[in-house]
């Protein structure tokens, strides 16, 4: 199985100020038909996962556009441009390009 | 709008068996495959395993932590997944949830607490 580490585990974040959440898998997240099927889901206290962003880069339906994803074959970066406080919660990288699924251990993103 | 709401969940005694559903909407549901997933308190996620099309031959897999106890159903007819779970242990209490591969929107999810 596809192994999937973020960095940090924690991120404490001023209002306003940027935020960078990192994500390494095992092996590279191309899959066969050109697509790197490498997600971001924001999941708030008490709440299901979100889906933020999918095949890197791309925003969901709904989602701030202070939100972006980039990076390339295994080194995967989510970035929060103004962190306001709606956005404390974990953050969880997850693959989809390799079967089964797997996930990163999330980031706790939460105010100073 | 995609919409995913999963039910069936609830208290049951380890070694004993319940069977989760999973309503779909907002997608072709008999062309995606369906994937569960689940999170115990406090924890990350965890997959648990999946269902794919009919033009997949409705092909299962599952995680070795369910394997064998835990089967993966579906009918497109209801636009309806499901998830049998038998011979429950402790540690598969969690909420479950169903995402689908076409587009990975996550429902609300639904509860299992195993415990005497």
């Amino acid at each position: 199985d596809i192994v999937m580490t973020q960095t940090p585990l924690s991120s404490p974040v001023t209002l306003g100020q940027p935020a960078s959440i990192s994500c390494r898998s095992s092996q590279s997240l191309v899959h066969s038909d050109g697509n790197t099927y490498l997600s971001w889901l924001q999941q708030r206290p008490g709440q299901p996962p979100r889906l933020l962003i999918y095949k890197i880069s791309n925003r969901f339906s709904g989602v701030p556009d202070r939100f972006s994803g980039s990076g390339a074959g295994t080194d995967f970066t989510l970035k929060i441009s103004r962190v306001e406080a709606e956005d404390v919660g974990v953050y969880y990288c997850m693959q989809a390009t390799q079967f089964p699924w797997t996930f990163g251990q999330g980031t706790k993103v939460e105010i100073k | 709008e995609v919409q995913l709401v999963e039910s069936g969940g609830g208290l049951v005694q380890p070694g004993g068996s319940l069977k989760l559903s999973c309503a779909a909407s907002g997608f072709t549901f008999s062309g995606s495959a369906m994937h569960w997933v689940r999170q115990a308190s406090g924890k990350g996620l965890e997959w648990v395993g999946r269902i794919r099309s009919k033009a997949n031959s409705y092909a299962t897999a599952y995680a070795a932590s369910v394997k064998g106890r835990f089967t993966i159903s579906r009918d497109d007819s209801k636009n309806t997944a499901y998830l049998q779970m038998n011979s429950l242990k402790t540690e598969d209490t969690a909420v479950y949830y169903c995402v689908p591969a076409a587009i990975q929107v996550w429902g609300q999810g639904t509860l299992v607490t195993v415990s005497s």
